[in-house]
């Protein structure tokens, strides 16, 4: 099993800022996900980021407004760039184990946008 | 590609068994089915995953039909705290192809 951790929790920005999204995870991994999920709503793929490549990217969402960095095989970021309220939303982070292939999430960011 | 349908809501009481069920047509070959459940202000969280046939674990179990186009996840003996949401999901990321999640099926049980 993995543990993820997620930083900010929560967070509200104002409209046209960004905010970075920081994913930790307490053993090496290839493979990770970034998720979009609305409430009430069920989770969006927004890329997969795999270490030592670029990350790959769902229809409709683009690098330029969500950039992701994979430095190392523990840790993740995820930039929401200018900002609006369509936004608003809980951003997660998850893992995939190789073997088994099931995923691992953090908590979630909570981010509201104003 | 895949498309997820699962019925947006159900109620049970609590120590009867629950069975949730999952279309996914056009499943490919090498997809997996997995199901998570997520309680509220948590990620989702693995509860089984199955290719074909049946799989039971400690705490669900899993009925594929030959086709694979559909899957059932059964939840033996509810209680209170099974309440969360259920998502099928059809795909594995390993495998290159997409992750194909379900609309989420939220399963509210009563005393």
């Amino acid at each position: 099993s993995a543990v993820i951790s997620q930083k900010p929790s929560r967070d509200i920005c104002q409209r046209g800022t960004s905010l970075t999204i920081q994913c930790q995870v307490d053993s090496q991994v290839t493979m990770m996900f970034w998720y979009r999920q609305q409430p009430g709503q069920s989770l969006t793929l927004i890329a997969t980021a795999n270490q030592g490549s670029e990350a790959t990217y769902e229809s409709g969402f683009v690098i330029d407004k969500f950039p992701i960095s994979r430095p190392n095989l523990t840790f993740s970021t995820l930039t929401v760039s200018n900002m609006s309220p369509e936004d608003s939303s809980i951003y997660l982070c998850s893992v995939e184990d190789p073997r088994s292939y099931e995923q691992y999430f953090g908590p979630g960011t909570r981010l509201t946008v104003t | 590609l895949a498309k997820t349908t699962q019925p947006i809501s159900m109620d049970s009481y609590e120590g009867q068994e629950v069975n949730i069920t999952c279309s996914h047509n056009n499943i490919a070959t090498n997809d997996y089915i997995t199901w998570y459940q997520q309680f509220p202000s948590q990620g989702p969280r693995f509860i089984i995953q199955g290719y074909k046939t049946k799989v039971t674990n400690e705490v669900a179990s899993l009925f594929i039909p030959a086709d694979r186009k559909s899957s059932t996840l059964s939840l033996p003996r509810v209680s209170l705290s099974d309440t969360a949401v259920y998502y099928c999901l059809v795909g594995v990321g390993y495998s290159n192809y997409q992750l194909i999640w379900g609309a989420g099926t939220k399963l509210i049980i009563k005393p």
